[in-house]
């Protein structure tokens, strides 16, 4: 199966910094997405991004699927952005299944 | 609009022990999908459910069943409960199935297995 592989495993800011987070993918795919979780353990979509870029607020992604790496940037970093960001994938051979990554844990500090 | 919701939020369960997690999908969804997350782990694919039948499974034991009724809404089952069953799981619905459309998860049941 595809393997799914996140960075950095865990990320400290100062509110108001900027910052990347990187997910690598072993195999093409159709279906990638970004998802936050809170410390309540909800999953929030933010993206369905299988190529290309999009902007929603202060987050956006961009996927290069041509080198299987997708980025989510934050900027102007909030406390409430803490938690984990999972990336996920999934393609034909995968079909409705979707590979998680290990996640990202990011907290802000005030 | 309800989003996915699922009960119970938390339980304890004895080893051995059969357990049943519920979930309904957003509403006008009609697909249903299934996640154990282990603690400091992402999200692993039990199975979906599309139009009452397990559509696509995971690498998961027998032990883990599930069932989708006509109004969409789900169950998770688990037999024989081990330690290592220990953990979040977590519903996503989405609609038509396609592997495309966006996911929207529920809050999650946490199982404790003693």
């Amino acid at each position: 199966g595809i393997q799914v592989e996140q960075s950095p495993p865990d990320l400290i800011l100062q509110e108001g910094a900027n910052s990347t987070l990187r997910c690598n993918f072993s195999d093409s795919v159709n279906n990638l997405q970004w998802f936050h979780q809170n410390p309540w353990g909800q999953l929030i979509n933010l993206f369905y991004i299988p190529s290309g870029t999009k902007q929603n607020g202060r987050l956006s992604a961009t996927t290069v699927a041509t080198e299987r790496y997708s980025l989510l940037y934050i900027s102007s970093s909030q406390t409430t952005d803490s938690g984990v960001y999972f990336c996920a994938v999934g393609n034909n051979n995968a079909g409705n299944m979707l590979t998680f990554g290990g996640g990202t844990r990011l907290m802000v500090k005030p | 609009d309800a989003g996915v919701t699922q009960s119970p939020t938390h339980l304890i369960k004895t080893r051995g022990q059969q357990v049943t997690l519920r979930c309904s999908p957003k509403s006008g969804h009609d697909t249903v999908s299934w996640y154990q997350q282990a603690l400091g782990q992402g999200p692993q694919f039990i199975f979906q459910y599309y139009e009452e039948e397990e559509r696509q499974r995971g690498n998961f034991p027998d032990r883990f069943s599930g069932h989708q009724f006509p109004n969409y809404s789900s169950e998770l089952n688990v037999n024989a409960l081990l330690l290592g069953d220990s953990a979040l799981y977590l519903c996503a619905s989405s609609l038509g199935g396609n592997p495309g459309n966006t996911i929207y998860f529920g809050e999650g049941s946490w199982l404790t297995v003693v």
